[in-house]
Order: structure tokens, then sequence, then C-alpha cells
């Protein structure tokens, strides 16, 4: 069965450095999202992506986050300069077309920011 | 804008009993409603979905629920728990009126499961 994968699955990182996070969704797909979790809270939306741009963002998805789908498979999400508070498990997400309403949820990356 | 409450943070139950997660949704639209499961050190998989027509959906592992308009509910249910059945349960809304796709996830549920 075709799966979201995600890399790496554990980073950690300095304050300040930039961290970038891949994604490949599950081929075919057209839609594809960013989620965060930081430990011990709910699971929140940051960025959705469509025919390469950005379709909704969040509050979260400051100037800090960029997202790319650099080729025909990766979806990558960037952050700039990493603050403590980004430290968070990180989940990629993506959906086959308009009629389906289903996500396909990645295993997540543990990001890790000292 | 739409909100999810899963006002129970912690169910224990043993092994072959039934279990019920609640969750409660605000919405001025209509909307689609999920549950995925999280299982220790692992990624969100999809439970069950509620789309449009009957409101009590089967989902897999045995769990059910029921979409309650009235009462702007999607409880989770399943008839008799198994050990592998722990893991963090958590519901979900998208908007279907607009149509913007965003989930908005509550809190979480953890339901462990005893021998």
């Amino acid at each position: 069965e075709p799966e979201v994968t995600q890399t790496p699955s554990h980073q950690v990182t300095q304050m300040g450095q930039e961290v970038i996070l891949r994604c490949v969704p599950i081929s075919n797909h057209l839609y594809f999202y960013w989620y965060r979790q930081i430990l011990g809270q709910k699971v929140e939306f940051l960025v959705s992506f469509y025919n390469n741009e950005i379709s909704e963002k969040s509050e979260i998805f400051d100037d800090q986050f960029s997202v790319e789908r650099p080729d025909g498979s990766n979806f990558t999400l960037k952050i700039r300069s990493t603050k403590l508070e980004d430290s968070a498990m990180y989940f990629c997400a993506s959906r086959a077309d308009r009629g389906s309403e289903t996500q396909y949820f990645g295993p997540g990356t543990r990001l890790l920011v000292l | 804008a739409q909100s999810v409450t899963q006002l129970d943070s912690q169910v224990p139950v043993f092994e072959e009993a039934p279990v019920e997660l609640r969750c409660n949704y605000s919405s001025s639209v209509s909307v689609y409603l999920f549950w995925y499961v999280q299982y220790p050190n692992q990624g969100l998989q999809l439970l069950l979905k509620y789309l449009s027509g009957s409101t009590l959906v089967k989902g897999i592992n045995g769990f059910e629920a029921e979409f309650n308009k009235s009462q702007t509910s999607f409880h989770l249910r399943k008839p008799s728990v198994h050990i592998s059945d722990t893991a963090e349960y958590f519901c979900a809304v998208s908007d279907s009126f607009y149509n913007t796709d965003k989930l908005i996830f509550g809190t979480g549920t953890r339901l462990q499961v005893f021998p």
C-alpha cells in the first residue's frame, strides 16, 4: 500500500540554524500539507500546498517557514532560523484530489532545537 | 472557524470491555469528521470518516462512530477492545462548505487497555 514517507525521523539542531524536513507524498496525490505537534499538545495545521503554491497557511507559518516542491516527488518544509519553540513532531500529509477528502499522514520528523 | 473538543484526555479500560471516546465539534458551516489513531512512535492513521449519508460509519479494527448533528458530536465506539488498541485517538474536522480542507484536531484521548 502506498504511504507517505518522511526524512529524517529525528533531527537535533542548534537554535538559529536552518533545517529542511523532507517528505515524499503518495504518488499522484495533488494536495500536500504540513502539521506539527508540540509534545503533549494537539496536532496543528501549518500549511497546505496545491499546484505549486500555498493554498492556506496558519498564523504559526510565519516568514521563518517556507515550503517547496523541488521536483515531482519531494515536498519540503524549511525553517530558516530555528527557535526553541519550534521543537515538535512535524507531520507531512497528502491527499489525492478534490473528490477525496482523506489526508494520509507520514510517520513524522521529531525536531529538537537546543 | 471550527473547533474540536475531546473531553477525556485519558480513558483506561480492561480488555474486552466496550469503550466510547467522546468528540464534540463547533462550526458555523457543514463539516467533514474524522478519527485518527496514533500508535506509539508512529504517524497518524485514519480510523474512519464521515462525509455525508448514513450517520453511523464503520472503520478499521472494529471501530465505529456516529455523527449527531443536533448534538454536534462524533463519538467513537468499540464493543470489545484489545490490548493492541492502546494508542492516542484524535478527532478532527474540516470545513465541507468552503472546502478549505485543513484539518482541525482535538487534543486527543489516550486509550489505555489493561489485561
